[in-house]
């Protein structure tokens, strides 16, 4: 099946730095990839979608200059949060769809900004 | 009023029982409805995927929509303790592009 990678798993930051998560399509061309961003006990929240070599399209409230989406590639999508801060500590997943409807999730990072 | 409401539990429930688990929602235009398995500190991991009203099955899985009550349930039978999970509904317009999730179901299994 589809597998979809997330690097780092798991990463921990100060307050003012930028950390930079990588989504990668293993076994498939990735013509759009989505990131999520889930607070403990909290469904899952679109942030914003990104399809290969064009601008992500960001969910009302979600600030594009401080989470920055790049898909350079049809493998490949990257989100950096910039100037991190404790309350942007969360669990960050994507998920990359094919031509058909179905996403496949990434396993996710977990950051925590001290 | 949120478009896909789910009861976040947790619910309880012993090894060998059926589990129901449920969601409703407000949009008549979602088309996909899914049911996806999340276990601590895990991306989700998608179970079901049905089109519009009906039931599938999967093994132990049963996945039905009922479009005209806005409602879908999925049901485990003879749930093991390796089911214990949050259990999350999600739903897709026709576009089939953004996935609306629900808030997600805690499920345990004793032994």
């Amino acid at each position: 099946g589809a597998v979809v990678s997330q690097h780092p798993s798991r990463v921990i930051c100060k307050s003012g730095t930028s950390v930079k998560i990588e989504c990668r399509s293993l076994d498939f061309q990735a013509t759009t990839m989505f990131w999520y961003r889930q607070f403990p006990k909290q469904s899952l929240m679109l942030m914003a979608t990104s399809n290969e070599g064009s601008k992500a399209t960001y969910e009302q409230g979600v600030e594009k200059d401080k989470f920055l989406i790049n898909h350079a590639s049809l493998t490949l999508s990257t989100l950096t949060v910039t100037s991190a801060h404790p309350e942007d500590s969360s669990f960050y997943i994507c998920s990359a769809m094919t031509g058909g409807d179905t996403q496949y999730f990434g396993p996710g990072t977990r950051l925590t900004v001290l | 009023q949120k478009e896909v409401e789910q009861d976040p539990g947790p619910l309880s429930v012993p090894e060998g029982a059926i589990v129901s688990l449920n969601c409703t929602y407000s949009n008549s235009a979602f088309q996909y409805f899914m049911w996806y398995r999340q276990y601590s500190r895990k991306g989700p991991e998608l179970l079901m995927y049905t089109y519009s009203s009906g039931n599938k099955e999967d093994g132990r899985f049963t996945a039905q929509v009922d479009k005209s009550s806005k409602y879908i349930s999925l049901f485990i039978r003879d749930s093991q303790p390796s089911d214990s999970a949050t259990y999350l509904c999600a739903m897709q317009d026709s576009s089939a592009s953004k996935i609306i999730f629900g808030s997600g179901t805690r499920l345990s299994i004793r032994p």
